[in-house]
């Protein structure tokens, strides 16, 4: 049972470029989540999912989008990287309510 | 807003001592509260689940305890080891379809 598997673990971008990371899983949880955490700071949500085809903005959605079209996947896209987008990225998803969220192991992003 | 603190941001500690980390959340209408742990270059694991009608959980070594009133959640690690050492962060929501509130973190060593 492989749980959350995030691609790539790390990755160098210049500022402009564009790429998305990959986040599946294979539990068949409703609910999908993108967080980033940077240095000394909690995780703060970037979009999440309540089922395939729902999609809505978290607490900082500027400068990425997402889309749910299966259960298993959800793809997060920086269209034009920025250095304020240098961080680690979190994928995570529950089944339901009272369930508690499975995370992968993050994709490590730069920046330069 | 809700907002989620945890105190101190690091704690060292010989192996073999009990010890307490702290978390405090300003809106005490919740409906449930986690404690995670992470490893250095990791996601995050969740290690306890409270609901907002509990006032502790217990998993092995570890019990959290929950107090609505005053805002605050405690997790207690019993006679620590070296496998300890991590970052533990909490993280509350406030109702069955919103998302997750998380603190900073407390960056845990242990010292053999």
């Amino acid at each position: 049972n492989a749980g959350v598997t995030q691609t790539p673990k790390f990755r160098i971008l210049k500022i402009g470029q564009s790429m998305t990371l990959q986040c599946t899983q294979d539990m068949n949880h409703n609910y999908m989540y993108w967080y980033r955490q940077d240095p000394g700071m909690g995780l703060k949500l970037i979009y999440y999912s309540v089922g395939a085809g729902i999609t809505d903005k978290g607490e900082v959605p500027n400068g990425y989008n997402v889309s749910r079209s299966t259960t298993e996947d959800f793809p997060l896209r920086l269209e034009l990287a920025a250095p304020s987008q240098t961080s680690v990225y979190f994928c995570a998803s529950r089944l339901s309510g009272d369930q508690p969220q499975h995370f992968g192991d993050g994709t490590r992003l730069s920046i330069l | 807003k809700q907002e989620v603190t945890q105190i101190p941001a690091a704690l060292s500690v010989p192996e073999g001592e009990n010890l307490v980390l702290n978390c405090s959340f300003t809106d005490s209408a919740i409906y449930n509260l986690q404690w995670f742990r992470q490893d250095p270059g990791k996601g995050l694991t969740s290690l306890l689940l409270i609901q907002s009608s509990q006032r502790e959980q217990t998993s092995g070594r570890l019990n959290a305890s929950l107090d609505k009133s005053s805002g605050r959640s405690t997790l207690y690690i019993a006679a620590s080891q070296p496998g300890d050492s991590a970052t533990y962060l909490c993280a509350v929501r406030k109702a069955v379809g919103q998302n997750f509130v998380f603190g900073p973190g407390t960056r845990l060593s242990v010292l053999p």
